[in-house]
C-alpha cells in the first residue's frame, strides 16, 4: 500500500541552524513527491515538488529512490519557517491520488 | 487568477443534522478532491471528482458523500452528523487528467458539531 511516513511530529531548532525534515514513502511505481506547508491560520500550500527540482524559500528536497526518501532541507533556519510541514506522495491509478504524511511541526527558536 | 474558494468558512451544527459544504476550484481545473483535517488523524482523503464523476473514495462511512457539477464546482454532504465529524474540511483542485501536478488547496470549512 502507498504510505508516507514523517517520523518526527515535532522538530525544534534554533534560528540559523540547519533544518532537515524527514520523509519516507512506500510506493512501487514512479512517485511524484511534494512538500506542503501550512503556516499558522493560513491555507495549506505547495512548497515544492521533486519534479521541478527548484528551491523555494531556501528549502530543497532530493528524491532518493534507493532509500525511498524525500527529506526537506534548509541550511539556515529562519523564524518565519515555523509551520506545519506535510510530505505527500502523488500518483495516478485510474484516479488522481495524493497521500499525506502525518506532518511535522517545525518551530524555529530565536 | 482566483484560488480555490470554499464556503462557508465556519459552521456549527448539532448532532444528527446534515451539512453541505461547497468548493469552487481554480478556473480550468477539472479535478476536485476533499480532505478531512484533524489534529489526531492529520489529512485524511475523502473523495476525488473529475468531470462530474467520483473516481476515488477514501475510507469514510456512507454518511459522507459528494458531487461535482458541470462547471467543476463541488459539494460534499455529511448526513447524521456525529461529534467526531468536527474537523477542518479542505478542498483541493488540480488540472486533473493523467498526471499528478499537485493540488491547490482552499482555506477550508471548519465544522464544529455540538
Amino acid at each position: 500500500a502507498q504510505r508516507v511516513t514523517q517520523p518526527e511530529k515535532l522538530l525544534s531548532v534554533f534560528k540559523g541552524a540547519p533544518v532537515e525534515l524527514k520523509c519516507n514513502y512506500s510506493y512501487s511505481g514512479s512517485p511524484e513527491l511534494f512538500w506542503y506547508v501550512q503556516y499558522s491560520r493560513q491555507r495549506l500550500q505547495l512548497l515544492l515538488r521533486h519534479i521541478s527540482r527548484e528551491s523555494i524559500k531556501g528549502f530543497t528536497a532530493d528524491l532518493n529512490k534507493g532509500e525511498t526518501s524525500f527529506h526537506l532541507k534548509k541550511p539556515f533556519a529562519q523564524e518565519e519557517d515555523s509551520a506545519m510541514y506535510y510530505c505527500a506522495l502523488g500518483f495516478f491509478q485510474g484516479a488522481q491520488k495524493l497521500v499525506f504524511g502525518q506532518g511535522t511541526r517545525l518551530t524555529i527558536n530565536p | 487568477k482566483a484560488g480555490v474558494t470554499q464556503t462557508p468558512r465556519y459552521l456549527i451544527k448539532t448532532r444528527g443534522q446534515q451539512v453541505t459544504l461547497s468548493c469552487s476550484p481554480i478556473s480550468g481545473h477539472r479535478s476536485v478532491s476533499w480532505y478531512q483535517q484533524t489534529p489526531g488523524q492529520g489529512l485524511q482523503f475523502l473523495f476525488e471528482y473529475f468531470s462530474e464523476t467520483q473516481r476515488n473514495k477514501g475510507n469514510f462511512p456512507g454518511r459522507f458523500s459528494g458531487r461535482q457539477f458541470s462547471n467543476s464546482r463541488s459539494e460534499m454532504n455529511v448526513s447524521t452528523l456525529e461529534l467526531g465529524d468536527s474537523a477542518l474540511y479542505l478542498c483541493a483542485s488540480s488540472p486533473g487528467g493523467g498526471a499528478n501536478y499537485g493540488y491547490t488547496f482552499g482555506s477550508g470549512t471548519r465544522l464544529t458539531v455540538v
